[in-house]
């Protein structure tokens, strides 16, 4: 059974710094990683699909990796702004959701 | 208009209650899905339907059954409504093209259900 994690559960950084978040899961065997961001009270946008077959993808100041050997995947977002304070959720294979980690960006 | 919609977005019923939450979509997929969202615990998966005659269970299917009515829309049923489904509901869809590896959500805002 597949399990995805993502750590830190919560992150509050000062405006304008870059930051990592992290997804782990525990079956290597995917078909793609999703990140996706969620607003409270709204429902889930999708930011960037990573291909199994693919290492990485970019959208603005967003950059998402996937290592496939080490189940991990990253998202990096440059330059931090408060609009960007969500929850990001990853997604392995579509349907396997971490737990998300709520991003705070102060002004 | 939002390509995914359900209704209604907050319902509060009594246990043992029947409930029916709705999803609809513009998009013309044909794959949609039921999750619900726990604080804590991400998304889990209730159903899926991968079009009008495929329907098939999720990782926490029990206490909950599905009816996909057209390629547009599909509804969750709880027959019994219980405390622990209070929760967050989330419709999605979904049209791989061919390939499961570009396989995008599209998510729905959500209902929020309360079982007193």
């Amino acid at each position: 059974k597949q399990e995805v994690t993502q750590i830190p559960a919560a992150l509050s950084v000062p405006e304008g710094e870059n930051l990592v978040l992290n997804c782990s899961f525990t079956d290597s065997a995917i078909y793609n990683l999703q990140w996706f961001r969620q607003d409270p009270g709204k429902g889930l946008t999708s930011l960037l699909l990573i291909q199994s077959s693919q290492r990485e993808q970019t959208s603005g100041r967003l950059n998402a990796s996937l290592d496939k050997s080490s189940g991990r995947s990253t998202l990096y977002i440059a330059a931090s702004q408060p609009g960007d304070s969500a929850t990001y959720l990853c997604a392995a294979s579509g349907t396997r959701f971490g737990a998300g980690t709520r991003l705070t960006v102060k002004p | 208009d939002a390509d995914v919609t359900q209704t209604p977005r907050n319902r509060i019923t009594k246990t043992g209650k029947r409930i029916m939450l709705e999803c609809s979509q513009t998009k013309g997929h044909d794959r949609m899905y039921w999750y619900r969202q726990d604080p804590g615990l991400g998304l889990r998966l209730i159903y899926y339907s991968f079009d009008v005659k495929d329907i098939n269970k999720g990782e926490i299917s029990d206490g909950y059954s599905v009816s996909r009515q057209a390629q547009a829309k599909f509804s969750l049923s709880l027959e019994s409504a219980i405390p622990n489904q209070t929760a967050l509901y989330f419709c999605a869809t979904s049209d791989p093209r061919g390939s499961p590896s570009t396989d995008t959500q599209y998510f729905g805002p959500g209902t929020r259900l309360t079982v007193l």
